[in-house]
């Protein structure tokens, strides 16, 4: 029963590097999210997905790739990181109906 | 343009004192509202949620809101705050969206700070 589990817990990277950041769910959920959370600003929606090989552009998508090969994965890709990438990312699911998400413990992300 | 607004940004207060902050949304039509909790360190749990029916909502951990739909409203409570309560809040809303898909805009959040 591990729920939404995100790794790494903390990376850092150079400017320009690439990286993924993994999220997997064990519920069977339909629907997955990437936020990122940055102080005072909330948290953003970078992309989501409302199943598997069906993914779609949320407010601040630029930089940013994912998949959704299976319903349990959700991975998101930095192209090139950049210091404005510098946030902490969380990874949400929820099933199909009304219900709100549950999330990741994070990731906290620093580029220099 | 912000569709979803906490009005409170910090928000100081002593054990024992009543809790409200607030939440207004700009979306018309049918909407999903919830508000989440992050504690210091840990990832967002979901406090309470409105989908429809009674317009106010039990949580847990004491927490109710309210939905006051001519209001875009959805107003957190509690009648006597903890010191365990230190957090900071989200509130929620999905917005009349496509397909079903609801993915929810989140606030920017309040952060609460109890005093002991």
């Amino acid at each position: 029963n591990a729920g939404v589990t995100q790794t790494p817990k903390f990376q850092v990277l150079k400017t320009g590097q690439s990286m993924t950041l993994q999220c997997a769910q064990d519920m069977n959920h339909e629907y997955m999210s990437w936020y990122r959370q940055d102080p005072g600003m909330g948290l953003r929606l970078i992309h989501y997905s409302v199943g598997a090989g069906i993914t779609d552009q949320g407010e601040v998508p630029n930089g940013y790739n994912v998949s959704r090969s299976t319903t349990e994965d959700f991975p998101l890709r930095l192209l090139s990181a950049a210091p404005s990438q510098t946030s902490v990312y969380f990874c949400a699911s929820r099933p199909r109906g009304y219900y709100g998400y549950t999330f990741g413990s994070g990731t906290r992300l620093t580029v220099v | 343009a912000q569709s979803v607004s906490q009005h409170n940004h910090h928000v100081i207060l002593s054990e024992a004192a009543s809790l409200e902050l607030g939440c207004n949304y700009s979306y018309g039509g049918t909407v999903n509202l919830f508000w989440y909790v992050q504690y210091p360190g840990q990832h967002l749990q979901l406090l309470l949620k409105y989908f429809s029916g009674d317009p106010l909502v039990k949580g847990i951990k004491g927490f109710e809101a309210e939905f006051i739909k001519s209001k875009f409203s959805f107003n957190l409570r509690k009648p006597s705050v903890q010191w365990s309560d230190t957090a900071e809040y989200f509130c929620a809303v999905n917005p009349p969206g496509s397909g079903g898909s609801y993915i929810p805009t989140f606030g920017r959040g309040t952060s609460l700070i109890v005093h002991p």
